[in-house]
């Protein structure tokens, strides 16, 4: 079946960068966008951007322009989303999503804590 | 670009049906049929129930329809179960940003 595993947790310190990784498996990984959504706790969802994996096109939202970037390996079916410069908001739950203007699956999510 | 307008809570007894608004702009809802809706449950991973406004993916329940009328789509529920307990979300393409969600609504079954 389509799936899209996550690494697990992480927990860093203000200004340091984080890199959350998305493995693909059941489809082929060139043939469907990679988007990125995180969701602080108990709030909303947002969107942060998308990458395709056959071109390694990116585009991301303003609000994380200059401090993100997605990128991906073929060989092996993984997408992956850095942060930079982290500051105690970005901590929340990390979502990749399959999709171009419809996500479907979502990846399980990955825990980035950010603390001093 | 702001997130889409959703009410921060619906309720409805079983077996009823309940309906949840999303509005936007022209610029997003309103100009394109690329609407969707997730359901997300406590701790889980977010779910697609309907997308391009008004389709259902396979597996997912016909007690779910979609629909839109100029800037504002809706998520309508019939016959409510207690499984539909969750926060729901819409989404849309937007021509500035790409993509946005709403605010989400939390969906009570009483």
């Amino acid at each position: 079946q389509v799936q899209l595993v996550q690494s697990g947790a992480e927990v860093k310190k203000p200004g340091a960068s984080v890199k959350v990784s998305c493995k693909a498996s059941g489809y082929t990984f060139t043939s469907y966008d990679i988007n990125w959504v995180r969701q602080a706790t108990g709030q909303g969802l947002e969107w942060m951007g998308w990458m395709n994996p056959n071109s390694g096109n990116t585009g991301y939202a303003q609000k994380f322009q200059g401090r993100v970037t997605m990128t991906r390996n073929t060989s092996i079916n993984t997408a992956y989303m850095a942060l930079s410069s982290l500051r105690s908001e970005d901590t929340a739950v990390y979502y990749c999503a399959r999709g171009l203007a419809v996500f479907d699956p979502w990846g399980q999510g990955t825990l980035v804590t950010v603390s001093s | 670009q702001s997130a889409l307008t959703q009410p921060a809570s619906v309720s409805g007894s079983p077996g009823q049906s309940i309906t949840i608004s999303c509005t936007g702009t022209s610029s997003d809802v309103g100009g394109y049929n690329y609407v969707s809706w997730y359901q997300q449950h406590p701790g889980k991973a977010p779910k697609l129930m309907i997308y391009e406004v008004s389709n259902r993916p396979s597996g997912v329940s016909n007690r779910f329809s979609g629909s839109k009328s100029g800037n504002t789509a809706s998520l309508t529920i019939s016959g409510l179960q207690a499984e539909d307990e969750a926060d729901y979300y819409c989404s849309s393409y937007t021509s500035s940003i790409l993509y946005v969600f709403g605010t989400g609504t939390k969906v009570t079954v009483l």
